[in-house]
């Protein structure tokens, strides 16, 4: 199974702050059939159902705050908010699509 | 819109029987690969099974591989997951998920199961 490990487990952010939030895979989600690093971000927050942000690494789901921004290939990932909102407060997940079972990391709370 | 309405969790014995359903609308439903995650309250996500578009296809993780049935019915616009020798481990909210441009798109509200004497 490909583990998906993320860092920090939590992050404490002022509003108006960068936040960065890194995610390592054991193995690269990158499917060259496709050339697409098969890797998405996760939004959840208490009481509700995740939500995708990002999808390919690096694209962003329609209507998707392009405060949100995804970078990195192969094993290596970031999920950067420029500038924090406190509608942002939650917890974020990455999760690999190359090869079943699909896995997430173990997510990271974001706190004001 | 995409709409996805999960049923049928609930209280369950050990060793018992539970047959989840989701109701999917706005989009084409055959057209999508269909997944169930579940999540233990205030834990983590887990991946736990997936049905290709025309139902010839499924996949499981190891940990409910055997006990689990995942299935659909496109007339019905609906995905199941059928969970059987159910143990305490299962006990979690169970999301059903539509697949999207390889990764998980649209994520329904989800529905408690527990299973405990």
């Amino acid at each position: 199974d490909i583990v998906m490990t993320q860092s920090p487990d939590s992050l404490p952010v002022s509003l108006g702050e960068r936040a960065t939030i890194n995610c390592k895979s054991s193995q690269s989600v990158l499917a060259s059939s496709l050339n697409k690093n098969l890797l998405a971000w996760y939004q959840q927050k208490p009481g509700q159902p995740p939500k995708l942000l990002i999808y390919w690494a690096s694209t962003r789901e329609s209507g998707v705050p392009d405060r949100f921004s995804g970078s990195g290939s192969g094993t290596d990932f970031t999920l950067t908010i420029s500038s924090l909102q406190a509608e942002d407060v939650a917890v974020y997940y990455c999760q690999q699509h190359y090869t079943t079972p699909f896995t997430f990391g173990q997510g990271t709370k974001l706190e004001i | 819109e995409v709409q996805l309405v999960e049923s049928g969790g609930g209280l369950v014995q050990p060793g018992g029987s539970l047959r989840l359903s989701c109701v999917a609308s706005g989009f084409t439903f055959s057209n999508y690969w269909m997944h169930w995650a579940r999540q233990v309250p205030g834990k983590g996500l887990v991946w736990v099974a997936r049905v290709r578009g025309d139902g010839s296809s499924t996949t499981y993780a190891d940990s409910v591989k055997g006990r689990f049935t995942i299935s659909r019915d496109n007339a019905k616009n609906t995905v199941y997951l059928q969970m059987n020798s159910l143990r305490g481990e299962d006990t979690a909210v169970y999301y059903c998920v539509r697949d999207f441009n390889w990764s998980l798109g649209n994520w329904g509200q989800g529905t408690l199961v527990t299973v405990s004497s």
